[in-house]
């Protein structure tokens, strides 16, 4: 099974700051690689898939890049609403397997 | 509007079993293909199951392999995981999510709201 690295598995910032989360594969996964951002008692939610392509009605100050075993998911300037968990998932093999996360808190 | 309704969750003794349903609508359930992922108190997401649009293919975690079947009724909309043999790690929200693929892609548009199995005496 692939193997998904997030770090750091919590980061604490301030309202305005530009945050990056990566992710690390154990193997090359292409561009098969999604972010998702979970609040508590909530189902996730997609916000990038295939490494950088937005999903429709995600604010633009979210952003992904890379390909093969590195990955980030940059956040331009947090808003109060973004204090969540976020994941990394690759899809480019079964069994799918996430990351397991970071929790973004407020400073 | 992509609907999904999971249900059959409950508290349940080490060993017994229960099966979960997911009700979907909104798109042509027996066109997509459909997946379980679950996430155990306070930890991070774990995909367990995955059935083909026909059912006809199936895939499993190691961890859940020959415990639990994925199964579906296209003629009701209908996504099910059956769990035999249940153990105490296998306590989690379960949720049923439809995959998006394309030739270059393979994520999780869409997610229903999750059901809670508790394993414990």
């Amino acid at each position: 099974d692939i193997q998904m690295t997030q770090s750091p598995s919590s980061l604490s910032a301030s309202v305005g700051d530009r945050v990056t989360i990566t992710c690390r594969a154990s193997q090359s996964i292409s561009s098969y690689l999604n972010w998702y951002q979970q609040k508590p008692g909530k189902a996730p939610k997609l916000l990038i898939f295939a490494s950088s392509s937005l999903q429709s009605g995600v604010p633009s100050r979210f952003s992904g890049s890379g390909s093969g075993t590195d990955f980030t998911l940059t956040i331009s300037s947090l808003q109060p609403e973004d204090f969540a968990t976020y994941y990394c998932q690759q899809s480019y093999s079964t069994p799918s397997t996430f990351g397991q996360g970071t929790k973004l808190e407020i400073k | 509007e992509v609907q999904l309704l999971e249900s059959g969750g409950g508290l349940v003794q080490p060993g017994g079993s229960l099966r979960l349903s997911c009700a979907a609508s909104g798109f042509t359930f027996s066109s997509s293909a459909m997946s379980w992922v679950r996430q155990a108190p306070g930890k991070g997401l774990e995909w367990v199951s995955a059935i083909g649009g026909s059912g006809s293919s199936t895939y499993y975690a190691d961890s859940v392999k020959g415990r639990f079947t994925i199964s579906r009724d296209n003629s009701k909309n209908t996504l099910y995981l059956q769990m035999n043999s249940l153990r105490a790690e296998d306590t989690a929200v379960y949720y049923c999510a439809r995959p998006t693929v394309t030739t270059s892609a393979d994520y999780f548009h869409h997610w229903g709201q999750g059901t809670l199995v508790t394993v414990s005496s």
